[in-house]
């Protein structure tokens, strides 16, 4: 049964820590997508690849936000450093374009900064 | 920009009502369109979609229909039952390019 692995599934943090978040696509899905959940704003595109190339990353705050694509069984999330506004759920899922154009997202990852 | 708007809930029902929520969308192209479920503590799951004008998209007794003329992709089913209690989200992807999400309509039912 493919699906999108996430880790960890939840992460509490100091404030000014770093935290990396890592999801790993379905295999053979050429497109990976972070998104970011919380209760006042909804589900926020934070950034996508296509072919492990950044493709929009302007959801993202640059300042303290990367993401990166290491290889094409791997994406990672990084916030450094970290806010208690970053508070959130954040979501990997990937999907297969131009063919297929839904996304299959992870369980997430819940992140407390404290 | 291309957008999604959707009803606000909670939306509260009793067993084996009717349900509808609505959901129209701005797009500059020809989008695909989705409707999504997210159940508690878990991850967005697709439900049904449909890719072009007057497509129905069905699964589990939901249907939407892809209305090019009012943008809009409305969720219906018929009968409502305890295990549909979830959070619902409209989306668009267009030119197969980015999935944009409306902000998700949760829904009650009620035994």
């Amino acid at each position: 049964d493919a699906r999108v692995t996430q880790t960890p599934r939840h992460k509490v943090t100091e404030m000014g820590q770093e935290v990396t978040m890592r999801c790993q696509p379905i295999l053979g899905h050429n497109t990976v997508f972070w998104y970011r959940q919380t209760m006042m704003q909804g589900l926020e595109l934070l950034a996508y690849f296509r072919n492990r190339a950044p493709l929009d990353d302007s959801g993202m705050p640059k300042d303290r936000f990367s993401a990166e694509m290491p290889d094409a069984t791997l994406a990672t999330l990084k916030i450094q450093p970290s806010e208690p506004r970053d508070s959130a759920v954040y979501f990997c899922a990937s999907g297969l374009a131009p063919s297929g154009t839904e996304a299959f997202f992870g369980q997430g990852t819940r992140l407390t900064v404290v | 920009g291309d957008s999604v708007t959707q009803m606000e809930g909670p939306v509260t029902l009793s067993e084996e009502a009717f349900l509808t929520i609505n959901c129209t969308y701005t797009a500059t192209g020809y989008p695909s369109l989705f409707w999504y479920v997210q159940y508690p503590g878990e991850g967005l799951q697709l439900l049904l979609k449909a890719t072009k004008a007057d497509d129905k998209g069905s699964n589990k007794g939901f249907e939407a229909t892809y209305r090019k003329e009012t943008t809009s992709f409305h969720l219906e089913k018929g009968s409502v039952q305890v295990s549909d209690s979830a959070v619902y989200f409209c989306a668009l992807s267009d030119l197969g390019d980015k999935i944009i999400f409306g902000k998700g309509t949760r829904l009650h039912i009620l035994p």
